[in-house]
């Protein structure tokens, strides 16, 4: 079985700088593993994914996240966060055997003007 | 391109009625997903299909839970009766198939039971 846990519930940054979202994942196979965003009212948008490529994944809007299997981490980075990067952040877990989604709890991202 | 559709967005019943939901996946996509999330909580798989076969309903609470997908393309997810424990947004998703294709989701309903 799969399992994710965001380290942090909710994280508050100024605008400009930089945003970290912690993410360790348990798998038994290799994993897949998203991250996802959610704004208020809106359906949930991919923002990037790792399949066993590379490491170091680009996503959309700035986002980056690395794999480290030594550490099982899948942590989000954006050099610059922007007022409208505020929302509901989800890591996402999936492995080979049946390719479900576990999501994990959540982070809120909160930008200060 | 389309995105996945959902109706209606917001709904509010009593407790022991009944409710239905529809969502309509991007087109061409075989796989459909229906998940709950409960407030603070990530999205929890209720029922998956293909075309129009259930996949998995191990999550689904099958003595007041339904979904069907009757032509492998709208589905419709029925509450009956409600309890108050079932407020939560359903979220509808669909993938071009069910092999680790990503998943692209609604704009959920919210559902609160009174």
């Amino acid at each position: 079985a799969q399992s994710v846990t965001q380290l942090d519930s909710h994280v508050s940054v100024s605008e400009g700088t930089p945003v970290l979202l912690r993410c360790n994942y348990s798998s038994s196979y290799s994993p897949s593993l998203f991250w996802y965003v959610q704004h208020p009212n809106k359906g949930l948008q991919l923002l990037l994914k790792y399949t066993s490529a590379a490491t170091l994944v680009k996503g959309i809007n700035g986002f980056e996240a690395e794999f480290k299997k030594s550490e099982t981490s899948f942590h989000l980075t954006k050099p610059s966060a922007h007022m409208s990067d505020a929302a509901e952040y989800f890591c996402v877990v999936s492995d080979y055997v049946d390719y479900k989604l576990s999501f994990g709890a959540g982070t809120t991202v909160t930008v200060r003007a | 391109e389309a995105g996945v559709a959902q109706s209606p967005r917001y709904k509010i019943i009593e407790k022991r009625q009944s409710v239905a939901f529809w969502c309509n996946p991007i087109s061409g996509h075989a796989t459909l997903y229906w998940y709950q999330q409960i407030l603070g909580q990530g999205p929890k798989l209720l029922i998956q299909f293909q075309n129009n076969g259930v996949v998995d309903d191990s999550q689904l609470p099958k003595d007041r839970f339904s979904a069907e997908r009757l032509k492998g393309v709208d589905s419709t997810l029925k509450i009956q009766p409600a309890k108050l424990e079932d407020s939560a947004v359903y979220l509808c998703a669909s993938s071009l198939g069910p092999g680790g294709e990503t998943q692209y989701f609604g704009p959920g309903t919210r559902l609160l039971v009174l």
